[in-house]
């Protein structure tokens, strides 16, 4: 299995710009997840999703977009890039029962997003 | 809101020897859980070991072992018999059941360096 996969790895935006980070897993995970994490710092969660179709608001979700319309795949799209949006992105999947034990979250290897 | 300390920025151990990294956190919850990730310089966010907080028996996970005081709220990482390759960032991570929804709330991180 490749478990859960990021692409691209590197990108470099210009201020303005519009991109779309990719995620995809393998593992048929009800949950994903988007963190950002800036230099020197833990992991913030921007959006998330416990299934097709349901997307919440994490901690930091202004300047991002989401969706989830398979399961596999949870795309994050930034619309107007902005130098405060250069971090580190990561994408995690999980496999949750409601009322079960939570599951440790399965990461990406993250994307290095650079806005100038 | 949940909230999780990692007040040792940086630390350093000796080949060989055993170091212990420090979290506390605060919660109104009862029932939640604990993790321990490793980041080393590659970037993934590898699960090290993980705490069920209605569990009194402290998890381990071959050299590594956790010190769960929930009366004090403290979980700290006990890492035994130091090897190279355990250098790294090393995140303490929290996950409740209720009012935190679904998600992993991170520390600030501890660079560990491992001398040869």
């Amino acid at each position: 299995n490749a478990g859960v996969t990021q692409t691209p790895k590197f990108r470099i935006l210009k201020i303005g710009q519009s991109m779309t980070l990719q995620c995809t897993q393998d593992m048929n995970h009800n949950y994903m997840y988007w963190y950002r994490q800036d230099p020197g710092m833990g992991l913030k969660l921007i959006y998330y999703s416990v299934g097709a179709g349901i997307t919440d608001k994490g901690e930091v979700p202004n300047g991002y977009n989401v969706s989830r319309s398979t399961t596999e795949d949870f795309p994050l799209r930034l619309e107007l890039a902005a130098p405060s949006q250069t971090s580190v992105y990561f994408c995690a999947s999980s496999y949750d029962v409601p009322g079960g034990r939570i599951q440790p979250q399965h990461f990406g290897d993250g994307t290095r997003l650079s806005i100038l | 809101a949940q909230t999780v300390t990692q007040s040792q920025p940086e630390m350093s151990v000796q080949e060989a020897e055993t170091v212990t990294l420090s979290c506390t956190y605060d919660t109104s919850e009862n029932n939640y859980y604990l993790f321990w990730y490793k980041q080393p310089p590659s970037r993934q966010m590898i699960l090290v070991i993980r705490q069920e907080a209605y569990k009194q028996q402290n998890a381990t996970e071959n050299r590594f072992s956790v010190n769960f005081q929930k009366a004090a709220k403290s979980f700290s990482l006990k890492i035994s018999d130091s090897q190279l390759g355990d250098t790294a960032m090393y995140f303490c991570a929290f996950r409740g059941k209720k009012s935190s929804g679904d998600k992993l709330t991170f520390g600030t991180g501890t660079r560990l360096a491992v001398r040869p």
